[in-house]
């Protein structure tokens, strides 16, 4: 089945510690996307790539830094420079054409203990 | 800065009942409007996209008209059923492949 996985489903992580959210898809999509979810918010834009090699930065990248070295992945870390890491990470996928339909992975809940 | 604003916040209806929620947006330098529904412990997924000034799409009981020139997009669905149960999600295209998502509205059916 083709689709994007997201790993793992919840993480913990100390203050101070850096974190990668791992982002794979097997959909053979060109762009790929980070997005966090607050409560009360809509998601917002992270960071995002369209393709190998290259991405760049959404509305919120202060304290993110991803890679993009093969098509199927788009890992995000968390660093410790990011004041408010607790959320809910979302990846998404798109063909890269003009409409842009985007297809989502299940996403990943990170708390800061 | 492009703003998508969804209303209401949440919803409760029963069974049977249909229903209606909005999202609203800029109507200069539109070019696509997404409708997503999320389920609880699920990935957002794709309901509809449409571009023209008039559009309306069609999904079993689920279906969305788009008014570009005054910036709007309805979304309806008749006869609501408990698997309905989800938040729904509007976003705008904004730049080449880059969208902006409202806050949602979330439904709840009551058997």
């Amino acid at each position: 089945d083709g689709g994007i996985t997201q790993s793992p489903k919840y993480l913990f992580r100390k203050e101070g510690q850096n974190v990668t959210l791992s982002c794979e898809q097997n959909l053979n999509h060109d762009a790929m996307y980070w997005y966090r979810q607050d409560p009360g918010q809509g998601l917002r834009l992270i960071y995002y790539s369209q393709i190998v090699n290259d991405f760049q930065k959404g509305d919120i990248a202060e304290g993110y830094s991803v890679s993009r070295e093969k098509k199927e992945s788009f890992p995000l870390t968390v660093t410790s420079a990011q004041k408010n890491p607790t959320a809910f990470y979302l990846c998404a996928s798109s063909r890269g054409d003009a409409y842009n339909e985007q297809f989502f992975g299940p996403g990943t809940r990170l708390t800061v203990l | 800065i492009l703003n998508v604003e969804q209303s209401p916040q949440s919803l409760h209806v029963q069974e049977g009942d249909s229903t209606n929620f909005t999202c609203s947006f800029p109507s200069s330098n539109f070019y696509a409007l997404h409708w997503y529904r999320w389920e609880t412990a699920k990935s957002p997924e794709a309901l509809f996209v449409m571009t023209l000034n008039g559009d309306e799409k069609k999904k079993g009981r689920i279906s969305a008209t788009l008014n570009t020139k005054e910036g709007y997009s309805y979304l309806y669905i008749k006869g609501s059923q408990p698997e309905d149960s989800a938040t729904y999600l509007c976003a705008v295209t904004r730049g080449f492949q880059k969208l902006v998502f409202g806050t949602g509205t979330r439904l709840l059916v009551s058997p």
